[in-house]
C-alpha cells in the first residue's frame, strides 16, 4: 500500500525567503505525485503534480517541487515566500497505471506560516 | 464550468443518529472519491467510485457507505453517528477513468459535526 509522509507540522519562513514543504513516499512501482493546497475553510487546490519526465515540476504560484527517486522525495519549493502563501499543504501519491486502480493517498499536512 | 458541488455545507447531528452527503462533480467527470479530514489524521480515504462501481475502499468501518448515481453524482452515508466522526469531508472528482496524472478537482467539503 502506498504512503505519504510529511515529516513537519509547522514550517515558519520568512517573507522573501525561500521555502520548503518535505515530503517522501512510499508506492510499489512508479509513483504519480502531487501537491495540494488548504486555504481556511475550502477544499483542496491543485499546485503540481510529477507524472514522468524532467525531475523539477513547476507549478501555481511560483511553486515547484523535485521528485528524487532514490530519496523516495518530492519536496515542494517556492524562491520567496509571500505571505498570502500561509496555508496548509498536502502531498499526495498514488501508484502508476501499471500497478493497478490505487487511491489517491495523502500526508497529514504541513502548515505553513509566512511572516512579514 | 461549475466546479465540485457538495452540500451541504455544514450539518450538526446527535451520536446514534445517521447522516447522508451528497457531491455533485464537474460535468463529464467520472470518477468521485470521499475524504475525511481531521486536524490529527490529515485526510484519509474513505472510497472511490467510478461508473457507478466503487473501485477502491478505504479503512473504515462499514458504518460508512456511499454509492454513485449514473449522473456521477455520489452520495455517502455514515449511520450510528460517533462523536469521532465529526470532521471535514471531502469529494473529489476526475475526468480520468483509472489512476492517471491530473488529479483531483475538490469541492468545499461538508463540516460535519457530531453533539
Amino acid at each position: 500500500a502506498q504512503s505519504v509522509a510529511q515529516p513537519e507540522d509547522q514550517v515558519n519562513v520568512a517573507e522573501g525567503n525561500p521555502l520548503t514543504v518535505k515530503c517522501t513516499y512510499s508506492v510499489s512501482g512508479n509513483p504519480y505525485l502531487f501537491w495540494y493546497v488548504q486555504y481556511p475553510n475550502r477544499g483542496l487546490q491543485f499546485l503540481l503534480k510529477y507524472i514522468t519526465g524532467d525531475n523539477l515540476v513547476k507549478g501555481s504560484y511560483g511553486f515547484e517541487a523535485e521528485f528524487n527517486k532514490s530519496q523516495t522525495s518530492f519536496h515542494l519549493k517556492k524562491p520567496s515566500a509571500l505571505v498570502s502563501d500561509s496555508a496548509l499543504y498536502f502531498c499526495a501519491v498514488r501508484a502508476a497505471p501499471n500497478s493497478g486502480n490505487t487511491p489517491l493517498v495523502f500526508g497529514k499536512g504541513t502548515r505553513l506560516s509566512v511572516i512579514a | 464550468k461549475a466546479g465540485v458541488t457538495q452540500t451541504p455545507r455544514y450539518l450538526i447531528k446527535t451520536r446514534g443518529q445517521q447522516v447522508t452527503l451528497s457531491c455533485s462533480p464537474i460535468s463529464g467527470h467520472r470518477s468521485v472519491s470521499w475524504y475525511q479530514q481531521t486536524p490529527g489524521q490529515g485526510l484519509q480515504f474513505l472510497f472511490e467510485y467510478f461508473s457507478e462501481t466503487q473501485r477502491n475502499k478505504g479503512n473504515f468501518p462499514g458504518r460508512f457507505s456511499g454509492r454513485q448515481f449514473s449522473n456521477s453524482r455520489s452520495e455517502m452515508n455514515v449511520s450510528t453517528l460517533e462523536l469521532g466522526d465529526s470532521a471535514l469531508y471531502l469529494c473529489a472528482s476526475s475526468f480520468d477513468p483509472g489512476p492517471e496524472g491530473r488529479g483531483y478537482t475538490f469541492g468545499s467539503g461538508t463540516r460535519l459535526t457530531v453533539v
